[in-house]
């Protein structure tokens, strides 16, 4: 079975611009969840997507958006770019219909702002 | 306030047994979650608990007790592989969603 893959793993961009990430979970997933890592504040979640809706949010601003495709697959957005955007951006799929269990985590998306 | 508190760092002998404790402050408490995550890599899950007690699962134990906000991970025959960062992180429902809150880790450096 596949794991969760990211596209791109590396992304460079300058402040002021958008990004797109995208996120497959491994197949038969529904949950996927996104979070930010960055040495100073550590793993941090963004949000969640089951069916193609938001289920849950953490505290992020509105610059952070997410959503879900029928197939599963997700994309998170950042719009206006800051340089505190520079973070490893991880995606997490679960079969679980509440994500109580085991998640698996993508590679990441390495967003350096410039 | 949610926080989560663990130790930054901690040192231990291949073959020793070696505890990381937890500590959480959540008034909407809905599972605690251990990861591993090696320099580089992305976190992998290592256990669940959402009741009061031990989970076994090989080498790797957690125990939670839910009045203490207490969790700790055991580690025991410690091998090379196992330095890593070990993540606490709790699901917690207090504003009507469920978050996902992460410690900052346990880095756990295994010596020869």
């Amino acid at each position: 079975k596949a794991g969760v893959t990211q596209t791109p793993r590396y992304l460079i961009k300058t402040r002021g611009q958008q990004v797109t990430l995208s996120c497959s979970p491994i197949s038969g997933h529904r949950s996927v969840s996104w979070y930010q890592q960055t040495p100073g504040q550590g793993l941090q979640f963004l949000f969640e997507y089951f069916s193609e809706t938001q289920r849950n949010k953490g505290n992020f601003p509105g610059r952070f958006s997410g959503r879900q495709f029928s197939n599963s697959r997700s994309e998170m957005n950042v719009s206006t770019l800051e340089l505190g955007d520079s973070a490893l951006y991880l995606c997490a799929s679960s079969s679980d219909i509440w994500g109580m269990n085991e998640q698996f985590f993508g590679p990441g998306t390495r967003l350096t702002v410039l | 306030g949610q926080n989560i508190d663990q130790p930054t760092e901690m040192t231990a002998t291949e073959g020793a047994i070696v505890q990381i404790n937890c500590t959480y402050q959540t008034s909407g408490f809905n599972g605690l979650f251990w990861y591993q995550q090696h320099a580089g890599e992305a976190p992998t899950f290592l256990s669940y608990n959402v009741l009061d007690g031990l989970e076994e699962k090989g080498r790797f134990s957690s125990f939670l007790s839910r009045s203490k906000g207490y969790s700790y991970l055991l580690l025991k025959e410690l091998q090379m592989k196992d330095s890593a960062s070990y993540l606490c992180a709790v699901r917690d429902g207090t504003s009507g969603t469920y978050k996902y809150i992460f410690g900052t880790g346990t880095r756990l450096k295994v010596l020869a």
